[in-house]
């Protein structure tokens, strides 16, 4: 990846655990976004965090932003078996370009 | 709502042909993304225009070029097709702004066989 490793690269849950994943960076950013996508299927966008921002909810989704260690982590709670995808970070620097992380596959058991 | 339109959905073609993908933005955004995403791998950023010049170019071959035209829907012409150009093509499009999000399309499957 142009941009960095996101961690786990697979988890799998049982419906109603919460989900952990984890996003590295390597450059300075204005922002972070994370997206989903279901198999083969179009980039959702879920969530944006400002680089002056530590933290940001939404719905079941709780996002978590250090730039001193360029990291970000997203947390879903309470997880369904719909939210079964792949979660990508990407962020934003200078230019309005998305660079993606390598992406999380979340496999939720019913 | 309106969302980003791209066709077509799929496309089969043969290695050394042409093909052209189209994508159609949400009403009045101004600035449209092409990402090439291969199997297995994330989404990389190709080109992207805003009030039909071009903005931004990323890792796009000399082989594919790209326009956005003044109803600021935008063609990507990709040439001399590789077995390895076999991928999902997203369009995104946005009000350009750093802190604003992209919207994608559905995608494009191209298949080179």
């Amino acid at each position: 990846s142009q941009q960095g490793e996101e961690d786990p690269q697979a988890l799998s849950i049982q419906e109603g655990e919460n989900a952990t994943m984890n996003c590295s960076y390597k450059t300075s950013i204005n922002n972070l976004q994370w997206y989903r996508q279901n198999s083969g299927r179009g980039l959702v966008h879920l969530i944006l965090i400002r680089s002056n921002e530590r933290e940001k909810h939404s719905g079941r989704l709780r996002v978590t932003l250090d730039t001193s260690k360029k990291s970000s982590s997203l947390l879903i709670t309470a997880s369904r078996a719909a939210d079964t995808a792949s979660y990508f970070c990407a962020t934003v620097w200078n230019t309005d370009k998305l660079i993606f992380g390598t992406g999380t596959r979340l496999q939720v058991f019913p | 709502a309106a969302g980003v339109i791209q066709s077509p959905r799929h496309l089969i073609k043969e290695k050394r042909e042409t093909a052209t993908l189209k994508c159609y933005p949400i009403p009045r955004h101004d600035t449209v993304y092409w990402y090439q995403q291969g199997p297995g791998q994330d989404p990389q950023f190709l080109i992207s225009f805003y009030e039909k010049m071009q903005s931004d170019k990323g890792s796009i071959p000399d082989r594919f070029s790209a326009q956005q035209f003044s109803d600021y829907h935008s063609e990507l012409n990709m040439s001399s097709l590789e077995l390895g150009d076999s991928a999902l093509y997203f369009c995104a499009s946005s009000l350009a702004a750093l802190n604003n999000e992209q919207f994608f399309g559905p995608g494009t499957r191209l298949t080179v066989l």
